[in-house]
C-alpha cells in the first residue's frame, strides 16, 4: 500500500499482561523502524530491520521487547510483561534506505496504555 | 553517543509573527531531515538538507543547514494557525555506529489567532 498501516490504533493492557504490535510498511520499502514515543515529544529509537532482518537493534530494551518481521506478513513489536512505563504512542515508519539519506513515512501509531 | 539537541522546547506566537526553530549536533551530519507532527497525528517528513550551507524554501518555510553541518534552523514567515504542531529535526551521521536518523526533542508551535 501507499501508507505504513498500524495496528491496533489503542491497545490498554494491565501491568504485567503482553502487548503485540503490528506494522505494515509501505509496498517497496525495506526498510522498517520502530520508535517510542512518550509524553514528552522524545523519539526513541527502538529498532530497525532491511527486509526481514535485523539492522539495528541498540534501542531496544532486550528484555521484554522483541519485534520480527517476517515475509508476507505486517512487522510486529511485542513487549512481554509491560510495565507503567511503557506507555507510550509507538510509531512504525519504513523508507526506501537504512542510512538516514531517504525520508521516514510514519504510521499513524499505536498508543498502548498500561495501568 | 551522538545527540540531537533542539531549541526551544516551545513557542507561542501570535498569527503573522514569526517562528523559528534551532537544531545542533554534536557530531557532523551527513543530512539533516525535518518533521512536522501535528497534535494527535504522527510525524510528516517536510524536507532533507544534505550540503554544507544548503537552503531551501517551501512557501513561507526557510530551512537552514550550516557550513560546518552540525546546525540546523526552520523558520517560518507570518504564521498561521495551520502551523500549529511539533517539528522535528533528524540527523544522520552514515560514519555513526547508528545509521538512522536521530530525532531532537521537537520544537511545539502554537499559534494564537
Amino acid at each position: 500500500g501507499e501508507e505504513v498501516a498500524q495496528t491496533p490504533k489503542h491497545l490498554v493492557r494491565g501491568e504485567g499482561q503482553k502487548a503485540k504490535l503490528y506494522c505494515a510498511p509501505i509496498k517497496g520499502h525495506s526498510y522498517v523502524f520502530w520508535y517510542q514515543q512518550v509524553l514528552k515529544n522524545e523519539f526513541k529509537f527502538l529498532i530497525s530491520f532491511q527486509n526481514e532482518n535485523v539492522f539495528d537493534e541498540t534501542g531496544m530494551p532486550k528484555e521484554r521487547f522483541s519485534a520480527k518481521c517476517l515475509p508476507n506478513s505486517p512487522c510486529s513489536l511485542e513487549i512481554q510483561a509491560t510495565k507503567l512505563e511503557d506507555s507510550a504512542v509507538y510509531f512504525c515508519a519504513s523508507s526506501q534506505s537504512s542510512r538516514g539519506n531517504s525520508p521516514l513515512h510514519f504510521g499513524n501509531g499505536t498508543r498502548l496504555t498500561v495501568t | 553517543g551522538q545527540q540531537v539537541m533542539q531549541i526551544p522546547q516551545y513557542q507561542h506566537v501570535q498569527e503573522g509573527e514569526d517562528f523559528t526553530t534551532y537544531c545542533n549536533s554534536s557530531t557532523t551530519l551527513s543530512n539533516i531531515q525535518w518533521y512536522k507532527q501535528r497534535p494527535g497525528g504522527h510525524p510528516v517528513f517536510l524536507i532533507q538538507l544534505v550540503k554544507s550551507g544548503e537552503v531551501k524554501k517551501q512557501k513561507r518555510l526557510t530551512f537552514q543547514f550550516g557550513e560546518a553541518k552540525k546546525n540546523s534552523s526552520l523558520h517560518i514567515t507570518a504564521t498561521q494557525t495551520t502551523d500549529v504542531g511539533t517539528y522535528f529535526c533528524a540527523g544522520s551521521n552514515y560514519g555513526g555506529s547508528q545509521g538512522n536518523l536521530i530525532f531532537g526533542k521537537g520544537t511545539k508551535l502554537s499559534v494564537k489567532p
